[in-house]
């Protein structure tokens, strides 16, 4: 069975403190791991998609990688607007259109 | 294009009412999935559509039903609302391909007395 773990459930940053979002995940084979951001109230927002291990990608201050067991989504200088939860998802290779969800890392940004 | 949206945004049920939620997108994508998150729990989908005419179970789907009217909606319908089923439902669409993104709507809060 498919798990996807992330952690930690909430963090507190600093406005300009870099940190890293830890998403470990076990499958039988990647077909593809998803990021998305959700504010409080909202659908989740997708962010990136990433296929395999070594792959980056980034957008604004968010930079994802992957490798065979887990990804990161590390946030450069994050900004109070930086604030959500943040959700790992995971599709299994032969799986067909499914997708895993981990609980999400709640971050807030503070000034 | 509006994306995905969802009708309604809030609902209050009273155990064992029935209600329909409303998903459509305007995107022309191929996939459907409706989803519930709970808090503590990651999103869990309850029912997809790979492709208009089709319909699957996917991992919560008991006390549910849907229907894919047509290309652009997708319903998720409770026959008898429990208490159980209070949540958020989250309706999502992607294009076809096997990695496709999922994109999702805005949510439909529902609580069930």
């Amino acid at each position: 069975e498919d798990q996807v773990t992330q952690s930690p459930e909430a963090l507190r940053l600093q406005e300009g403190e870099s940190s890293s979002l830890n998403c470990s995940y076990t499958v039988s084979g990647l077909r593809g791991l998803f990021w998305y951001r959700q504010d409080p109230g909202k659908g989740p927002e997708f962010l990136f998609t990433l296929y395999s291990a070594g792959e980056e990608k980034e957008k604004e201050r968010l930079k994802a990688t992957l490798t065979k067991k887990e990804s990161f989504l590390h946030i450069t200088a994050p900004k109070p607007e930086d604030s959500a939860t943040y959700l790992c998802a995971v599709q299994e290779a032969g799986g067909g259109n499914k997708l895993t969800f981990g609980t999400g890392t709640q971050l807030k940004v503070e000034l | 294009n509006a994306g995905v949206t969802q009708t309604p945004k809030f609902q209050v049920l009273k155990t064992g009412q029935s209600m329909t939620l409303q998903c459509a997108q305007d995107m022309n994508h191929n996939s459907m999935y409706w989803y519930r998150q709970d808090p503590g729990m990651g999103l869990r989908l309850i029912y997809y559509s790979a492709s208009e005419g089709t319909t699957d179970k996917g991992e919560v789907p008991n006390g549910y039903n849907v229907s894919r009217l047509n290309k652009r909606e997708f319903s998720l319908r409770l026959e008898s609302a429990a208490p159980s089923q209070t949540s958020v439902y989250f309706c999502a669409s992607k294009l076809a391909g096997d990695t496709d993104t999922q994109y999702f709507g805005p949510g439909t809060r529902l609580t069930v007395l």
